[in-house]
């Protein structure tokens, strides 16, 4: 079965600094996605970042960052030049890569706040 | 561009009463839906899935259901309502082609069962 933890239940951070999140998972699956999420205190999901099991480069999109290191099952996200706006609840995911309905499994998920 | 919306917002019901929370996307066809709970402070729960018009899938044994009635409209119901049943309620869609395709959520419903 799959499984994603996130052993870090909150982060603290100072402005302008880089923090990386941690995410290991746990699948049979040859094929498979990984996503992080953000969710402020509004509650709403927000995708920030995807990588493929097969990509070999770790996917980037502008100030978030993946580190994919396969053969450990990890998927950390890091976030450079942290912002107050970051302040959130993020979400580490994995979803199948075969069939139809991409089912996902999220982890518990890890607070961030950004200190001025 | 595609959007998700959810309703209500927010809702407040007695343990008994029945629940019906709807989804609808716009700008897209076929899309896989998904009904998932979020406890406070934890992560997401998958209920239930459909890649079709009247096909559900459950994950979860609980006193929901689901319904897809249109393709692009998605349901959670239930005919009595637990204190357990509390949570906050998030539909999402993504294309149905790939597993690997991200998910796109509503901004959600908070449920309170007194």
């Amino acid at each position: 079965a799959q499984k994603i933890t996130q052993t870090q239940p909150g982060m603290f951070v100072q402005e302008k600094e880089a923090v990386t999140l941690d995410c290991t998972y746990d699948t049979s699956d040859q094929s498979y996605g990984l996503f992080w999420y953000k969710q402020p205190s509004s509650g709403e999901m927000i995708f920030l970042i995807y990588q493929g099991s097969y990509d070999e480069q770790n996917a980037t999109e502008g100030r978030y960052s993946l580190n994919f290191q396969k053969a450990r099952k990890s998927a950390n996200l890091v976030i450079s030049a942290s912002q107050l706006g970051d302040s959130a609840m993020y979400f580490c995911a994995m979803r199948e890569g075969g069939g139809r309905a991409g089912k996902s499994t999220f982890g518990d998920g890890t607070t961030l706040t950004v200190k001025p | 561009s595609q959007t998700i919306h959810q309703w209500p917002a927010t809702l407040v019901q007695p343990v008994g009463s029945p629940l019906s929370l709807e989804c609808t996307v716009e700008g897209t066809s076929n899309p896989n839906l998904y009904w998932y709970r979020q406890a406070a402070g934890r992560g997401l729960q998958l209920l239930f899935y459909s890649v079709g018009i009247g096909q559900i899938s459950s994950e979860v044994p609980q006193n929901l259901s689901a319904s897809r009635p249109q393709d692009r409209q998605f349901i959670l119901s239930s005919k009595k309502l637990l204190l357990s049943d509390s949570g906050f309620y998030l539909c999402a869609w993504s294309r149905g082609l790939a597993g690997v395709n991200e998910q796109f959520f509503g901004p959600g419903t908070r449920l309170t069962v007194l």
